[in-house]
């Protein structure tokens, strides 16, 4: 079945730096690749997600990179604010399987 | 669209006893995921139901089980409850339609075992 590994498990970086978090896959059938954010005591929100025909999207600060080849995918943020802070989940999934997601990624923005 | 509800919100029961949780999805969603979301463990799949089917199923004991109506509404049971079931239990819901698998997830349910 699928296994998905997170990287890093935590991560600080200064309020305006960027933001990396990166996820590698096992199964080569996945074609779909969400990113959730979870805040402290809420539900977790997709934030941005890429189709396995794609290489790149963004959306404003964020943007997700995919290597079909190297199984990973990343989640760039940039000019990051303390708003960011929360926990990242990746997953990756194919269409009638269930979603297998990452450990998750404490991302802390020092103001 | 009204978002993926989940009701009771909370609940604190006692080992032995046994509980059921709801997840109404997005109108229109005919899959319902349900995930245990534990401290330093993430979100660990329990099942997975399209169509009233049982689709796909996690490694978790017979203790836990699920349904789904009709109406795409769903139900997880947990039985013999253990203080390891201690969770916040989450259901998540998606058309499944080919290309379009998006999943959305509801408030969750924070169940205590003591």
């Amino acid at each position: 079945g699928e296994n998905v590994e997170q990287h890093p498990s935590t991560l600080s970086v200064q309020e305006g730096d960027s933001a990396v978090i990166k996820c590698t896959y096992s199964d080569s059938a996945s074609n779909y690749f969400p990113w959730y954010k979870q805040e402290l005591g809420k539900r977790p929100q997709l934030i941005i997600d890429i189709r396995s025909n794609v290489g790149e999207k963004k959306d404003q600060r964020i943007a997700v990179t995919l290597n079909k080849t190297a199984k990973h995918f990343s989640l760039h943020i940039t000019e990051t604010q303390p708003e960011d802070s929360a926990v990242y989940f990746c997953a990756a999934n194919n269409y009638g399987q269930n979603f297998v997601f990452g450990p998750g990624t404490r991302l802390s923005v020092l103001p | 669209k009204a978002g993926v509800t989940q009701t009771p919100r909370y609940l604190i029961k006692t080992r032995g006893q046994q509980v059921t949780l709801s997840c109404s999805p997005i109108s229109g969603h005919r899959s319902v995921s349900w995930y245990q979301q534990t401290p330093g463990q993430g979100l660990q799949f329990l099942f997975e139901y399209f169509s009233e089917t049982q689709r796909n199923k996690g490694n978790f004991p017979g203790r836990f089980s699920g349904r789904q109506f009709s109406n795409s509404r769903s139900e997880m049971n947990v039985s013999t409850l253990e203080l390891g079931d201690s969770a916040l239990y989450l259901c998540a819901s998606s058309t499944s339609g080919t290309g379009d698998n998006e999943q959305f997830f509801g408030p969750g349910t924070r169940l205590t075992v003591l």
